[in-house]
């Protein structure tokens, strides 16, 4: 099946910084790649996603890169604020029935 | 909408008591996912369901077992708690297939001693 990596696992930035946070995959076949943000006592939150047909894709102060030769997908977040720091996991899905998770990133963004 | 909701929030078991842990969405989903996310790891799915009357596991099947009779609730069962069982629990449903967007539950924290 598909294994997905995520690194790093803690990342702290200063307010106004950029936070990269980088995800891998090892299925050719995964076309779909959502970032979710969980907060502390919530469940998952999507913020953003890309499909396997486009390179990139932003929103507002985050953003996400493909590289489908690589097998590899970024979230990028400018600006930072305090109200990001949460934990961030990637996943990727082929179209099938089932997601697989990264073990996730905890991001602190110090004021 | 009020989405999708879980209960309890909290529960404590004893070693070989058994209980049900219930999801409900009221989007008119047809897929919904049951994961465990253990401390500073990833979510893993234990099973999931593309439509009422139909279910298959996931990746950490043993020791779970789940039912879909309505299209708006998958509730998900242990029958013999483990203290391996401690973790906490998301459902989640998506609209069409495994390539949308899926929406969480808030989680049930659930501890086995």
């Amino acid at each position: 099946g598909e294994n997905v990596e995520q690194h790093p696992s803690t990342l702290s930035v200063q307010e106004g910084d950029s936070a990269v946070i980088k995800c891998t995959y090892s299925d050719s076949a995964s076309n779909y790649f959502p970032w979710y943000k969980q907060e502390l006592g919530k469940g998952p939150q999507l913020i953003i996603d890309i499909r396997s047909n486009v390179g990139e894709k932003k929103d507002q102060r985050i953003a996400v890169t493909l590289n489908k030769t690589a097998k590899h997908f970024s979230l990028h977040i400018t600006e930072t604020q305090p109200e990001d720091s949460a934990v961030y996991f990637c996943a990727a899905s082929d179209s099938g029935n089932q997601f697989y998770f990264g073990t996730g990133t905890s991001l602190t963004v110090i004021p | 909408n009020a989405g999708v909701t879980q209960t309890p929030k909290f529960r404590i078991l004893k070693i070989g008591q058994s209980m049900t842990l219930q999801c409900a969405q009221d989007m008119n989903h047809n897929y919904m996912y049951w994961y465990r996310q253990d401390p500073g790891m990833g979510l893993k799915l234990i099973y999931y369901s593309v439509g009422a009357g139909i279910t298959d596991k996931g990746e950490v099947p043993n020791g779970y077992n789940v039912s879909r009779s309505t299209t708006e609730d998958f509730p998900l069962r242990l029958e013999l708690a483990a203290p391996s069982q401690t973790s906490v629990y998301f459902c989640a449903s998506t609209r069409i297939a495994g390539n949308n967007e899926q929406f969480f539950g808030p989680g049930t924290r659930l501890t086995v001693l």
